[in-house]
């Protein structure tokens, strides 16, 4: 079946506007989670949501950005009046949810380049 | 809080030799630990998990870890390496199973030659 997808795949943009990045999640995970991966770092931890709720986003650097998943399938990582310091590649992952372990699985990435 | 050290950024191998790639941990419960593979312009691909069963864990593609609690290790190895085997390695750890966040390593980067 198919994965996780995201897009766009790439996405550049200036300093100060806003993006939107998509991630559509593997048909029946109620989990999914954004990750940020900057060069040369692993990824680091956004977002988690169960459903509709984000029940973790502990992760966000800042109020400029924001993510929605409004009907507990595709999510939307919004970011506003972007800076180069924004720029990476950003990772969506989903899984189902159970009390025993569940394998995180991850979509191909948007790297995203502010310049 | 949870977090991963490994070791190098960067191991060089010839094909056919062994491959040990080093992590060391901390967590304040018990933790999930796993590693993932990245290939260039692809996604992240889990490779072996230990979750407190058997502290030798197999993963796919011949990889194999041993969880040592006394040394707060969880090593990659692999008898022999493969051109194939040539990515990213990430360790990771995990508080509260697989269903929590995840916290990374920053990587190592597996060369193999020829």
């Amino acid at each position: 079946g198919a994965g996780v997808s995201q897009t766009p795949s790439n996405k550049v943009t200036e300093k100060g506007k806003y993006v939107e990045l998509r991630c559509d999640p593997i048909s029946g995970h109620t989990a999914l989670y954004w990750y940020r991966q900057s060069l040369g770092q692993g990824p680091e931890f956004l977002i988690y949501f169960q459903g509709t709720g984000a029940a973790d986003d502990s992760g966000l650097p800042n109020d400029r950005f924001f993510a929605v998943r409004p009907e507990g399938s595709v999510s939307t990582l919004k970011i506003q009046r972007t800076e180069r310091g924004d720029s990476a590649v950003y990772l969506c992952a989903s899984s189902l949810i159970s009390p025993e372990y569940n394998e995180q699985f991850f979509g191909p990435g948007t790297r995203l380049t502010v310049l | 809080a949870q977090s991963v050290t490994q070791l190098d950024s960067h191991v060089s191998v010839s094909e056919g030799t062994p491959v040990l790639l080093r992590c060391n941990y901390s967590s304040s419960y018990s933790p999930s630990l796993f590693w993932y593979v990245q290939h260039p312009n692809k996604g992240l691909q889990l490779l072996l998990k230990y979750t407190s069963a058997a502290t030798l864990v197999k993963g796919i593609n011949g990889f194999e870890a041993e969880f040592k609690k006394s040394e707060t290790s969880f090593h990659l190895t692999k008898p022999s390496a493969h051109m194939s085997d040539a990515a990213e390695y990430f360790c990771v750890v995990s508080d509260h199973g697989g269903y929590s966040t995840l916290t990374f390593g920053k990587g190592t980067m597996l060369l193999v030659s020829p």
